[in-house]
């Protein structure tokens, strides 16, 4: 079965100071990871994926995301916070060998980038 | 170009009545998923369509949840004979298909409250 799992509920920063965002994952096979954010009242917003290659994955907005397969993680990180950077972030986890198309998320965490 | 759509965006409701909440995804895309996030959740897998195959309905969560979708487009989650626990927000999204690297794209939901 696949899970994900993200150990912070709250991630504090100021803004201007770099940001880490946790997420570990478990699947059977090999796994495609996703990172979404979610801004108040709105949908999950695609942020990057991991599919295969580089262990370093940029994506939108300045973040990006290492995979550690050794480690089963897929820590989202920015080097510098901006405020507008406030929102919930979802990290998801497919895997690639069982063909299930469906996602699974994690429980969430909330980023406050604070003045 | 359009995002996912999804109406009503908020929809109040008795305890026992029956409520619809309709899903119209990126044009082109053949996938189509329903979650559900409660407060303080992440999200929980409803339903998943991919073209004119049978639907993966393994997370619906009771017999009162259905949904369909027609001439592989648009998309009516029905919820009967509601309950106050099924209080959420229902997300849609699409997707691309056939390879599960693709990320999917969400609407900005449908926030559902039983009184």
């Amino acid at each position: 079965a696949q899970s994900v799992a993200q150990p912070e509920d709250q991630v504090n920063v100021a803004e201007g100071n770099p940001l880490t965002v946790k997420c570990t994952y478990s699947v059977s096979g090999n796994p495609y990871l996703f990172w979404y954010v979610q801004y108040p009242n709105r949908g999950l917003q695609f942020l990057l994926k991991y599919i295969t290659g580089d262990n370093l994955v940029k994506g939108s907005y300045g973040f990006e995301a290492e995979f550690n397969k050794s480690q089963t993680s897929f820590h989202l990180k920015k080097p510098s916070a901006l405020v507008s950077d406030s929102a919930l972030y979802f990290c998801a986890v497919r895997d690639r060998n069982t063909g299930f198309q469906k996602l699974v998320f994690g429980t969430g965490t909330r980023l406050l980038v604070s003045p | 170009g359009a995002g996912v759509s999804q109406s009503p965006s908020n929809k109040v409701t008795e305890k026992g009545k029956d409520v619809e909440l309709r899903c119209d995804p990126i044009s082109g895309h053949t996938a189509l998923y329903w979650y559900r996030q409660s407060l303080g959740q992440g999200l929980e897998f409803l339903i998943y369509f991919q073209g004119n195959s049978a639907p993966d309905k393994s997370g619906l969560p009771s017999d009162r949840f259905s949904a369909e979708r027609t001439g592989g487009s648009v998309s009516t989650l029905t919820i009967q004979r509601t309950q106050q626990e099924d209080s959420a927000v229902y997300l849609c999204a699409s997707s691309l298909a056939g390879q599960g690297y693709q990320p999917q794209h969400f609407g900005d939901g449908t926030r559902l409250s039983i009184l």
